[in-house]
C-alpha cells in the first residue's frame, strides 16, 4: 500500500527561526512529489518536484527531492507568524493514466511572535 | 482566472440521508479529483474523473459515488450517511497530467448528526 510519512507532526518555533519539514514515501508508481500549505480550508500549492537534487525556491521557502532515498524536505527560513499552517506532502501516483495524490498526515507549524 | 468552486460550503445532514456536493474546475481543466479530509486520516483520495470517465477510485464504500459532466463540472454523492462521513470534502482540478500541479477548492464541510 502506498504510504507518505511526514515528520514532525507538529512544530512550534519563534519568529525568525529556520525549520525543516520531512516527507518520506513508499509508492508503487511515482510521477511527482508536491508540497501544499493549508491554513483554513483550501490547500495552496507550493512546489512540484520531479527530479532528484534540483532545489526549488520561492522566497523563504525551498524544497528538494531525493528519489534514491525516497524523501523530500521543505525548508522555511526566517519564519513569520503568517507561516503558521499545516504543510502537506503528497505523491502523485499515475497508475492507469489517472491522477491521484497520496497525502501524508501533514506537519502543523506554529510560529510564535 | 476563477479558481475551483465548491458548493455548498457547509452542510448538516442526518444519518441515513444522502447528499450531493458540487465542484466546478478551473476553466480548461479536464481532470477533477475528490478527497476526504478528517483529523484522524488526513486527506484520502476518493475518485478522479477525466472527460466524464472515472479513471480511478479510492478505498471507500459504494455509498460514495460521483460523476462528471461534459463541461467538466463534477458532483459527488454520498448515500445512507453515517456519522463517520463527517469531514471536509475537497476537490482538485488539473490541466493535463498534473504537470502544472493541482488546484484545490475551499471544500464542503459536511456534518452528519
Amino acid at each position: 500500500e502506498d504510504k507518505v510519512v511526514q515528520s514532525p507532526l507538529s512544530l512550534v518555533v519563534h519568529e525568525g527561526d529556520t525549520v525543516t519539514l520531512n516527507c518520506s514515501y513508499e509508492v508503487t508508481n511515482f510521477r511527482s512529489l508536491l508540497w501544499y500549505k493549508q491554513e483554513k480550508k483550501a490547500p495552496t500549492f507550493l512546489f512540484m518536484l520531479t527530479s532528484s537534487g534540483i532545489e526549488k525556491k520561492s522566497g523563504r521557502l525551498s524544497s528538494i527531492l531525493d528519489k534514491k532515498e525516497l524523501f523530500s524536505i521543505l525548508n522555511i527560513t526566517a519564519t513569520q507568524t503568517g507561516d503558521s499552517a499545516i504543510y502537506l506532502c503528497a505523491v502523485e501516483d499515475p497508475w492507469g493514466g489517472s491522477e491521484k495524490l497520496v497525502f501524508g498526515k501533514g506537519t502543523k507549524l506554529t510560529v510564535n511572535p | 482566472k476563477a479558481g475551483v468552486t465548491q458548493t455548498p460550503r457547509y452542510l448538516i445532514k442526518t444519518r441515513g440521508q444522502q447528499v450531493t456536493l458540487s465542484c466546478s474546475p478551473i476553466s480548461g481543466h479536464r481532470s477533477v479529483s475528490w478527497y476526504q479530509q478528517t483529523p484522524g486520516q488526513g486527506l484520502q483520495f476518493l475518485f478522479e474523473y477525466f472527460s466524464e470517465t472515472q479513471r480511478n477510485k479510492g478505498n471507500f464504500p459504494g455509498r460514495f459515488s460521483g460523476r462528471q459532466f461534459s463541461n467538466s463540472r463534477s458532483e459527488m454523492n454520498v448515500s445512507t450517511l453515517e456519522l463517520g462521513d463527517s469531514a471536509l470534502y475537497l476537490c482538485a482540478s488539473s490541466f493535463h497530467g498534473g504537470d502544472y500541479g493541482y488546484t484545490f477548492g475551499s471544500g464542503t464541510r459536511l456534518t452528519v448528526v
